[in-house]
């Protein structure tokens, strides 16, 4: 284990849902990423959080709704989502938040239907 | 922004055999470039980085070269081996106060017996 937890593990929703991912860390970082994983696609930064507050948000749609209430945990909060949101949404976090030696968790496999 | 190119997208390659990967990368001021490898359903992992004032970089069966002047970067993995094979993201990180990671799309590198 990396010491970046991701759950649910799997996850399918229909587009009325409402449903929240969590990432915790115990390495004692101070930033925390959100990606997004899509076949045949770059990693897309969705969010990133230095310290509890966000320092970053890519264009990303009102639908996911960031959180990160300390600097151990991270939760993204989806409601209605298309089904072209269903992706491996990675959580990612880091001594600071200039992108580097980022340490992964597993992943949420979303599937919106 | 920044624009990330990397090729092949898939690689096999036999055995105890050499793999090349390379990127491309459009920002001259970017500054930092990991490469991250990611086996079948688990996480990306950081495998090598290098940054912009150093011209090439080893790690046991791993090296990654950069050539600032092309604006391009490789991977080179010597003596494969099975466990080698994964999918192989690169990535450019420019520099300034909105300094942002952009991946490649990946290569897939299969390691036949």
């Amino acid at each position: 284990e990396t010491g970046v937890t991701q759950t649910p593990r799997h996850l399918v929703m229909g587009m009325t849902n409402k449903k929240s991912l969590k990432c915790e860390q115990h390495l004692g970082h101070n930033a925390m990423y959100w990606y997004k994983q899509s076949a045949k696609k770059p990693l897309e930064l969705m969010f990133v959080y230095n310290f509890k507050e966000q320092t970053e948000n890519n264009s990303v749609p009102s639908r996911f709704s960031p959180e990160c209430p300390n600097s151990s945990h991270l939760f993204l909060h989806l409601h209605t989502l298309q089904p072209e949101d269903s992706a491996l949404y990675l959580c990612a976090s880091a001594t600071e938040s200039q992108y580097e030696k980022l340490f992964f968790g597993s992943g949420t496999q979303l599937s919106v239907l | 922004g920044e624009n990330v190119e990397q090729h092949p997208s898939t690689l096999s390659v036999q055995e105890g055999d050499s793999a090349v990967i390379k990127c491309t990368y459009s920002d001259s001021a970017s500054n930092y470039f990991p490469w991250y490898k990611q086996e079948l359903g688990k996480r990306p992992q950081l495998i090598i980085d290098i940054r912009s004032n150093v011209g090439e970089k080893k790690d046991q069966r791993i090296a990654v070269t950069l050539n600032k002047t092309a604006k391009h970067f490789s991977l080179h993995i010597t003596e494969t081996q099975p466990e080698d094979s994964a999918v192989y993201f690169c990535a450019a990180r420019n520099t300034g106060t909105a300094s942002k990671l952009t991946f490649g799309t990946g290569t897939r590198l299969q390691v036949t017996l």
